[in-house]
Parts: structure tokens; sequence; C-alpha cells
């Protein structure tokens, strides 16, 4: 069990620019979620997948914002025409459906000038 | 709506002293309940977790959190605290929704060590 992964772990980009994020769970971990934090807050949920499945997403994730998860693993989350107020970083996290315990990567930090 | 509040932004203990963070919620029914540690630039690590049954849970790195229903808290503490657990902790709940369990967290309380 190497825990989650993801990719890349810092991005700089131009305002404008398309940045895309990748997320590995544990291999055996059916839900996968995805969180955004700002400077000196707390993380907030962004969106959720079971399976493939995107569940539930929150008011957070405009339409520049979407997220997928093909094949049931690794899921995606791409931004379009990036903000500076996109600046953040973005966790992911998964868990088991037989567990509530949400296991985190290491984040990616982005960067918008 | 769900929420939870760290009243203590910042904290400075000196090493080998007790630790208490503070957390408290705000959820309709009985909650999951959550503290992560993350240090700079890294992800959270998960501490500890509460679901049901014994109020005091034991976690990692000699940490304890005890729920109290009465007042909607669920604080941690550890007895003694090494240079080592210098970071930012966060309180979460899980807010059950559909099935499955979305995290709210509080804002954080970052801790500082003096040797």
């Amino acid at each position: 069990d190497t825990g989650v992964s993801q990719d890349p772990r810092h991005k700089i980009t131009k305002r404008g620019q398309n940045v895309t994020f990748r997320c590995d769970p544990i291999s055996e971990h059916n839900r996968l979620y995805w969180y955004r934090q700002t400077l000196g807050q707390g993380p907030e949920f962004l969106t959720y997948f079971q399976n493939e499945a995107q569940l539930e997403k929150s008011r957070l994730l405009s339409d520049r914002f979407s997220a997928e998860r093909p094949k049931g693993s690794f899921s995606t989350l791409e931004i379009q025409r990036t903000e500076q107020g996109d600046s953040a970083m973005y966790l992911c996290a998964s868990s088991s459906s037989s567990e509530e315990t949400q296991y985190f990567g290491p984040g990616t930090r982005l960067l918008v000038l | 709506a769900q929420s939870v509040t760290q009243p203590d932004i910042h904290i400075t203990v000196s090493e080998g002293a007790s630790l208490e963070l503070r957390c408290n919620y705000s959820y309709g029914a009985t909650p999951y309940l959550f503290w992560y540690v993350q240090s700079p630039g890294q992800g959270l690590q998960l501490l500890l977790k509460y679901f049901s049954g014994d109020t005091l849970v034991q976690g990692i790195k000699g940490f304890e959190a005890e729920f109290k229903r009465s007042q909607s808290s669920f604080n941690l503490r550890k007895p003694s605290v090494h240079w080592s657990d210098a970071a930012e902790y966060f309180c979460a709940v899980g807010a059950f929704s559909g099935g499955y369990n979305k995290l709210i967290f509080g804002a954080g309380t970052r801790l500082a060590v003096h040797p």
C-alpha cells in the first residue's frame, strides 16, 4: 500500500491557461474526493466519486472546473482559464465503502500568476 | 448547517509541556469526528477518529481525544509535546450525505513548540 499519490506536486501557470492534476488513490479504495485548501484555511470539499460516478459537486466547483475518474481508478481535476483566485492546494483523498476514513495525498500546490 | 470551530489559531507550548487543542462542532446527528495533522507543504495525516463507543480515543504519536456530546466538543490532547509535533492541526466532522461522508474542516490550529 503506497498511499494516495498526486501529480504534480507544484504547478505555476499564467492566468488564462488550463491545468490538469492527477490523483491515484489507494488501490482498493472505491471512493475518491477532491478538496481545495487556501492559505490559512482548512480544506473545503469540491467533489466526490464512487467508482467512476461523480456523485456530488460543491458549489465551489465552477464551470471552469471538471473532474473525471474514467475507470474508477485514478482521477483528474482540470481547471480551464485559470484565475488568480484558483491559487490553492488541491488535495485528493480516498476511502473504502467499508471504512469511513479518508486518507489524503500530499496535494498539488497551484500558483496562478 | 454543519460546521467546525477551532477557537485557537496559534498555540505555542514548551517541549515537554502538555497540550490541548480545542474543537467544537455543529452537526444534527451523531458525528464522525477526526483529527488530522499537516506539516508545511504536505498533505493531511490522520491522527485519530471517533465513530462510536468509548468517548476517549487513542491515536498515533501519543495523541488522544475525548468526545463530549453535551459540549459538542472533540478536544485533542497530548501529555508531553515533542518538537516534532510542531505543525497545523485540523479537526473535521464527517457530514453524512447519500451514503458517504464528506469532511467539513475547521480552520486549523498552528502549533509551535519552544525548545
